[in-house]
Order: C-alpha cells, then sequence, then structure tokens
C-alpha cells in the first residue's frame, strides 16, 4: 500500500513555542491531506482537511491561526502548532488521500508534548 | 449527523478463539464503511472497507466484517485469533463522494491471551 510518513515522531517543546510537523506521501500523490488529533484512548478527531495549492478546511471547534496547515505540493502537508499550550499536548496523525474515494492512508502519527 | 458506535472499549480472548468486533453507524444514507487497526508505533491500517455490493467484504490478516443495512452495522470478525491481532481497532464511516472526511468510532483495544 501507500506510505505517509511523518517528521518528527514524537517532540518536547516548551509552552509558548511553535511547532511544525511534516507529513509526506512517499509513493504517491495525495491531493488531499487530512489531520487527525488523538487524545490518549480516544478516538481520531478530524482537524482540516487541506487541499494542494488551497487554504485548509478546518472542523468546527479548531482554531486556524492556532494550527496552521500548509500543503504547497501533491506530497507534503505541514501543521503547525502556534504558541503552543500543555493542552495541546496530543497525538497528531496525518493522512494522505488515494485514487480511491475515500481511501486514506496513515501516517504513523507525531507525539507532541508541551511542558 | 454521521456517528459511529463501538460498543465494547476492551476485548480480550484467548488465542485461537473467535472474534468479533461491534460497529454500529448512524447516516442517512448507506456510508462507506471502513476498518481500520493502529498498533504502537504505527500508522492506522485499512483492514477492510464496503462500498457497496456483497455485503460480506473479506480483508487482510483473515477479517472479514459483514454489512447489515437494517441494523445499521458492520461488524468486524475473524474465526481464529493470533497474539499479533493485539492492538486497537477502528471502525469508520465515510460519505460517499470521494475524499470526504471519515467519521471514527471510540475504537476497541484487544487483547490476546496466550
Amino acid at each position: 500500500g501507500a506510505v505517509v510518513s511523518q517528521h518528527p515522531s514524537w517532540v518536547i517543546c516548551k509552552s509558548g513555542t511553535s511547532v511544525k510537523i511534516e507529513c509526506r506521501s512517499l509513493d504517491f500523490q495525495a491531493t488531499t491531506m487530512f489531520w487527525y488529533r488523538q487524545f490518549p484512548k480516544q478516538s481520531l478527531m478530524l482537524m482540516a482537511t487541506s487541499n494542494e495549492g488551497s487554504k485548509a478546511t478546518y472542523e468546527q471547534g479548531v482554531e486556524k491561526d492556532k494550527f496552521l496547515i500548509n500543503h504547497a505540493s501533491l506530497t507534503l502537508s505541514t501543521l503547525t502548532v502556534t504558541s503552543a499550550h500543555p493542552e495541546d499536548s496530543s497525538f497528531y496523525i496525518c493522512s494522505g488521500g488515494g485514487s480511491s474515494y475515500n481511501e486514506q492512508f496513515f501516517g504513523p502519527g507525531t507525539r507532541l508534548t508541551v511542558l | 449527523a454521521q456517528s459511529v458506535t463501538q460498543p465494547d472499549i476492551h476485548i480480550t480472548v484467548s488465542e485461537g478463539a473467535s472474534l468479533e468486533l461491534r460497529c454500529n453507524y448512524s447516516y442517512g444514507a448507506t456510508p462507506y464503511l471502513f476498518w481500520y487497526v493502529q498498533s504502537p508505533g504505527q500508522g492506522l491500517q485499512l483492514l477492510l472497507k464496503y462500498f457497496s455490493g456483497d455485503t460480506l467484504v473479506q480483508g487482510i490478516k483473515g477479517f472479514e466484517a459483514e454489512f447489515k443495512r437494517s441494523q445499521s452495522s458492520f461488524n468486524l470478525r475473524k474465526p481464529s485469533v493470533h497474539w499479533s491481532d493485539a492492538a486497537e481497532y477502528f471502525c469508520a464511516v465515510g460519505a460517499p463522494g470521494g475524499y470526504n472526511k471519515l467519521i471514527f468510532g471510540a475504537g476497541t483495544r484487544l487483547a490476546v491471551h496466550p
């Protein structure tokens, strides 16, 4: 199957700093990429949908100025958590849209810890 | 609104026993249905999906799922569980139409006893 990578796999930062997470589709072109957030022992919650070359669409309740998403190419999307706070600590997962309807390929996730 | 319910948070089975993980959905029409497995340190892996046609769907790793419209269910089954099947399993629903967002259930954590 198609492979999606994320970098870094984990990051620890101080409160108030910004953190960038990269999501790459390694062997396919992802016109659409999705960003999810997963709290411990909970399900994945969609944060935003990004299409290459256009602005991301954020889900209700997600602050677009706090979670900046850039999808500059068909193989790369980035999520920047700006002015991170401890409540932003979570597991962030991206996925890329494949050629089939609704088929998404998921990255391994990035664990963010904000001190 | 679309929603997915996985009633069982934790399930423990013995190796070699059969398994059924429950999933119920709420959607106005027939949605696209998925089962994913999440292992520690790995991304979600698609086990199987249902779009239309035969309501019994075969997936990878010996899993199958049956779509029952009358019960709004899409339960995942495996006749004989292996220790390596211990993981978190997520049922998800998507709206037909391409690249639409997925709504995930809360997940079921499967433990396998030797």
